[in-house]
């Protein structure tokens, strides 16, 4: 089955800075990459997904790119804030859709003001 | 996007006890999914549930242990079954999109003694 590793698991950045989390994937069917924000007592909430038939996607502060070849995919924040803190996970599903979503181990991100 | 909601939104509970968990959509949905998080871990499937239909268990998981129920389309309710200290999690609803996103509750947090 699909098995996501990613990193780092912690990442401390100066506000301003950009963060940048990687993620990679074993199952080359796989061609839908969402990512969650968490914050503390809160649901996972989607803030930007990228499909394989695309290789980078932008929104505002926040990029994805996906290598299909090398079966990886990273998030972008630029100029990051303070709120941008959050457990952020990558995850990995096959036929573009959300059934049996597999996560990654997230990454705690703070941003430090 | 769905509104779902959760209840309870944490408890605390006894050992050997159950406690049932329900989620409440906005929208009519085919599949609705229970995911788990333990403390400080990554977000695991437990089961699909579909409407009319038992619902499909992923591997570790079994229906003894969290039945669940699917009564109609906006409604499904998971149970944790003589619950040990090993439940305490946060434990998660989730629906698709017609796009094929997957959205969130805001969890329930169990904590058991």
């Amino acid at each position: 089955g699909e098995n996501v590793e990613q990193h780092p698991s912690t990442l401390s950045v100066q506000e301003g800075d950009s963060a940048v989390i990687k993620c990679t994937y074993s199952d080359s069917a796989s061609n839908y990459f969402p990512w969650y924000k968490q914050e503390l007592g809160k649901g996972p909430q989607l803030i930007i997904d990228i499909r394989s038939n695309v290789g980078e996607k932008k929104d505002q502060r926040i990029a994805v790119t996906l290598n299909k070849t090398a079966k990886h995919f990273s998030l972008h924040i630029t100029e990051t804030q303070p709120e941008d803190s959050a457990v952020y996970f990558c995850a990995a599903a096959r036929q573009g859709g959300s059934e049996k979503l597999v996560f990654g181990k997230g990454t705690k991100l703070t941003v430090n003001p | 996007s769905a509104v779902i909601s959760q209840k309870p939104s944490r408890d605390i509970c006894q050992r050997g006890t159950s406690l049932t968990i329900q989620c409440q959509v906005d929208s009519q949905v085919t599949m609705m999914f229970w995911y788990r998080q333990q403390p400080g871990q990554s977000l695991t499937l437990i089961a699909t549930a579909n409407q009319g239909s038992e619902a499909t268990y992923e591997s570790g998981f079994v229906i003894d242990k969290f039945p669940i129920s699917r009564p109609n389309l906006t409604f499904s309710t998971l149970t944790v079954s003589n619950m040990s200290p090993e439940d305490s999690s946060i434990y998660l609803c989730s629906v698709p999109t017609v796009a094929g996103e997957l959205f969130f509750g805001e969890g329930s947090r169990l904590t058991v003694l």
